[in-house]
Order: structure tokens, then sequence, then C-alpha cells
């Protein structure tokens, strides 16, 4: 089936520091991606919705500044924590809704997370 | 507002048994409906999908669920559950407006030899 590819899978970073996370869908174009955040045992929280070539739109309570977005291809959305603390701790998990490709059209295909932890 | 709700936590059953995951959902219109499953560590695995038709689904690795409007559910079951199934189980409904998925809490899976 259709690949989404997340990296890195895990990363560690002092706090202060920014972290990027991409995610990439490697044989569909994806025009919507949606990022998530999932805390140890609970559910997946929408982060923000990201779409190619334009701002993305963040869930209420998301901070824009803190959780920076850019899809700048078709294939290709960023995450970048800024000034990461360790309450950003946490699995950042991506989905990608193909426009073109491989996969019937508009069908989501999830990466595989990004562990983010901040010392 | 749409919601989902799964309201087991956790489920413990024996190698070989059935299985019932419940799912409740909150949504206007007709729901598009998703059972994924997570492994610890991993990202999620589609295991089937309800748009319209049948209310009967078939999934992969034996999985089926059913829609019932009536009770604004889709619960997942399989008949004969096996150690590798055990993970985490997220029922989901999508947005037909903006394609958003919101999940439910989660059904941990646990299988006893």
């Amino acid at each position: 089936g259709a690949v989404v590819s997340q990296h890195p899978s895990w990363v560690i970073c002092k706090s202060g520091t920014s972290v990027k996370i991409e995610c990439r869908s490697l044989d569909f174009q994806a025009t919507t991606m949606f990022w998530y955040r999932q805390f140890p045992k609970q559910s997946l929280m929408l982060m923000a919705t990201s779409n190619e070539g334009s701002k993305a739109t963040y869930e209420q309570g998301v901070e824009k500044d803190k959780f920076l977005i850019n899809h700048a291809s078709l294939t290709l959305s960023t995450l970048t924590v800024t000034s990461a603390h360790p309450e950003d701790s946490s699995f950042y998990i991506c989905s990608a809704r193909s426009a073109s490709g491989r996969g019937r059209t508009g069908e989501l295909f999830f990466g595989e997370g990004s562990r983010l932890t901040v010392l | 507002a749409q919601s989902v709700t799964q309201p087991d936590i956790h489920i413990t059953v024996s190698e070989g048994a059935s299985l019932e995951l419940r799912c409740n959902y909150s949504y206007g219109a007709t729901p598009y409906l998703f059972w994924y499953v997570q492994s610890p560590g991993q990202g999620l695995q589609l295991l089937l999908k309800y748009f319209s038709g049948d209310t009967l689904v078939q999934g992969i690795k034996g999985f089926e669920a059913e829609f019932k409007r009536s009770q604004s559910s889709f619960n997942l079951r399989k008949p004969s559950v096996h150690w590798s199934d055990a993970a985490e189980y997220f029922c989901a409904v999508r947005s037909s407006n903006t394609g958003k998925l919101i999940f439910g809490q989660g059904t941990t899976l646990q299988v006893k030899p």
C-alpha cells in the first residue's frame, strides 16, 4: 500500500532547541496532511491541518508559533517544534491524504510516528 | 460536534476467544467510520472502514465491524483472537466537510495465552 515516511523516528534534544520532523508521502501526492500528537496511553489529538502552498489550520489550543508547519510540496510537510521544553515530549504522527498516485483519491495514510524527548 | 467514544479502556481476552470492541459516535450526517490498530511505538494501520453500503464491513487480519445507525455504533469484532492482536485499537470518524479524523480514546487489548 501507499507509504508515508516520517523522519526522524525518534529524537532527543535539549530544552530550548528546535526540532524539525518531516512527513513524506513516498508514492503519492498529498495536498493535505494532518499532524497529530499522542501522549502515552492516550488517543491522537489533531494539532493542525497542513495544506500544500497555504498556511496550516491549527486546532483550538495549539500554539501556531510553537508548532510551525510547512507544506512546501505535494509530498512533504514539516513540523518544527520551536524552543522545545520537556512538556513538548510526545509522539507526533502525521497522516497524508492521497490526491493522486497510489491509493484511492482521498484515502488517508499514516506515518510511523516520531517520538520526541526533550531533556 | 463530531465525537467518538470507546467505552472500554482495557480489555483482556484469552487467545482463541472471540472479541468485540465497542465504538459509539456522534455525527449529524452519515459518518465515515474507521478502525485503526497501533502497536507500541508505531504508527496506525487501517483495519477497515465504512463509507456506505453493506453495514457489515470486512477488514484485514480477520476483523469485521458492523455499522448500526440506530445505535450510533461501529463495533469491531474478531471470532478468534491471536496473541499478535494485542495492541491499541482506535475507532475514528471523519468529517465529510473538513476531512479531519476524530479519534476515540482507544482500547488496549491484552491477549492471555
